[in-house]
């Protein structure tokens, strides 16, 4: 596992369909961190997870959106409903212990169509 | 959920120039990163700071942290194309969440 791994690179989906992005974090890393990117902006963090826990949702809409990392496997971010505001890169990053540089993925770029 | 403001939003200069990109907010961080963005791909880390009033020198780029560790500044000297992209700082607080600025995008010309 050279880095993070993000799955697939580009998504098109449907307006009222569900997206699914996976995330494989770096090896040895446990904190995953997923973020949204519009075209011309920065990072706006959504959800921090470690094994299997939800440590800091607090970006992350209320509705439609949810995140997973299970004990084994790769993070999910799944948004279910998609709209046409939903289109953006999603990144995700991995750190080993939190707080000290992370490693991203090159994203997901998702259209809504 | 503290804010950190970058500046300039856009800087285009000529190659061989210098330049200073900055990175402010009001609440202290516990460290502090820069990564560089190119199209289509996502952020690579260049440096982290940690102590007030630290300098980080990379190749050409040099990186400062502020005394009380609210802000930093990037500087790069005799800019080239392949410098050109997004920078983006981010900084953490004492519960290790780290929240990015909306960063400088920095274009170099030959």
């Amino acid at each position: 596992n050279a880095g993070v791994m993000q799955n697939p690179r580009h998504l098109v989906r449907r307006r009222g369909q569900e997206a699914r992005l996976r995330c494989s974090p770096m090896k040895g890393h446990s904190h995953v961190y997923w973020y949204r990117q519009l075209p011309e902006e920065g990072l706006k963090f959504m959800v921090y997870l470690q094994k299997e826990n939800i440590i800091d949702e607090s970006g992350m809409p209320k509705e439609r959106f949810s995140a997973e990392f299970p004990k084994e496997g790769p993070s999910i971010l799944r948004i279910q409903q998609v709209v046409r505001g939903d289109s953006a890169a999603y990144f995700c990053a991995s750190s080993l212990d939190g707080g000290w540089g992370y490693t991203f993925g090159s994203g997901t770029r998702l259209t809504v169509v | 959920t503290q804010l950190l403001e970058q500046s300039p939003q856009f800087l285009s200069i000529q190659e061989g120039e210098n330049l200073t990109v900055y990175c402010n907010s009001s609440s202290v961080f516990s460290s502090l990163q820069w990564y560089r963005q190119e199209p289509g791909e996502g952020p690579v880390l260049l440096v982290t700071v940690v102590t007030g009033g630290e300098v980080k020198k990379l190749k050409r780029l040099t990186f400062q942290f502020g005394d009380a560790r609210k802000d930093s500044s990037l500087h790069i000297t005799a800019a080239q194309p392949g410098d050109t992209g997004l920078y983006l700082c981010a900084g953490a607080d004492n519960n290790n969440d780290m929240r990015f600025g909306a960063g400088t995008r920095l274009t170099v010309k030959p």
